[in-house]
């Protein structure tokens, strides 16, 4: 089992819809979280970043920690054709080897 | 500036050549990072520096060589590359590596090609 789950998509949705995206993960070490999101051949750009539980919200995009069931989400209101991208999951431990761990990537595109 | 900045964006070389990969950035940040990422895929992290010094390698083969001149500077050293690995090379800085806050910065990266 990966220790960080994510849907590959991808999802298609018209422009204006609301996007949930979600990562499961395995490591209760897990303490810190972050939403990148990365356009084709370009490096991830980081979104959303996030420590415990609840939700944090900047302008259209809300990102939801729920550490009990081990479960992320970003959710994007009124979705533009510019936010398809691949957005990325990432969460870092607060002990031991503190190097990111990635999903694997929901590739996004919103219809015109 | 929160910008790191790499060359060069593009690089196709052989199996036999030597080149190098070049990362800067002026955020005053003192981990820097190497991740390779193959297309659909996430990124693989492959080394770190934390002031200066190697702190993380992954298994990487010698074939693959860091340097980190200086704070600013990340260079990732390349010879007798094989064709598999062929990929988007990136690089990443964070504040430092002994916080627990480790938002990484990512440059847009070297696709390269190996023939």
């Amino acid at each position: 089992q990966k220790e960080v789950e994510q849907d590959p998509g991808p999802l298609s949705v018209p422009e204006g819809a609301i996007v949930s995206l979600n990562c499961t993960y395995s490591n209760s070490a897990f303490q810190y979280f972050m939403w990148y999101r990365q356009y084709s051949r370009k490096g991830p750009e980081l979104l959303m970043y996030t420590y415990s539980s609840g939700n944090k919200e900047d302008g259209r995009f809300t990102a939801q920690v729920d550490k009990s069931s081990k479960y992320i989400s970003l959710f994007i209101r009124d979705s533009q054709p510019s936010d398809s991208a691949t957005y990325l999951c990432a969460m870092s431990a607060k002990t031991g080897r503190r190097a990111l761990t990635f999903g694997s990537g929901t590739r996004l595109q919103v219809q015109p | 500036d929160t910008e790191v900045t790499q060359t060069p964006k593009h690089l196709v070389m052989g199996m036999t050549n030597k080149k190098s990969l070049k990362c800067e950035q002026h955020m005053g940040h003192r981990a820097m990072y190497w991740y390779k990422q193959k297309a659909k895929k996430p990124p693989e992290l492959m080394f770190v520096y934390s002031y200066e010094k190697l702190s993380i390698n992954e298994s990487v083969p010698s074939r693959f060589s860091p340097e980190c001149p200086n704070s600013s500077l990340l260079n990732l050293h390349l010879h007798a590359l094989q064709p598999e690995d062929s990929a988007l090379y990136l690089c990443a800085s964070s504040q430092d590596t002994g916080t627990l806050d480790e938002k990484l910065f990512f440059g847009s990266g070297t696709q390269l090609s190996v023939l």
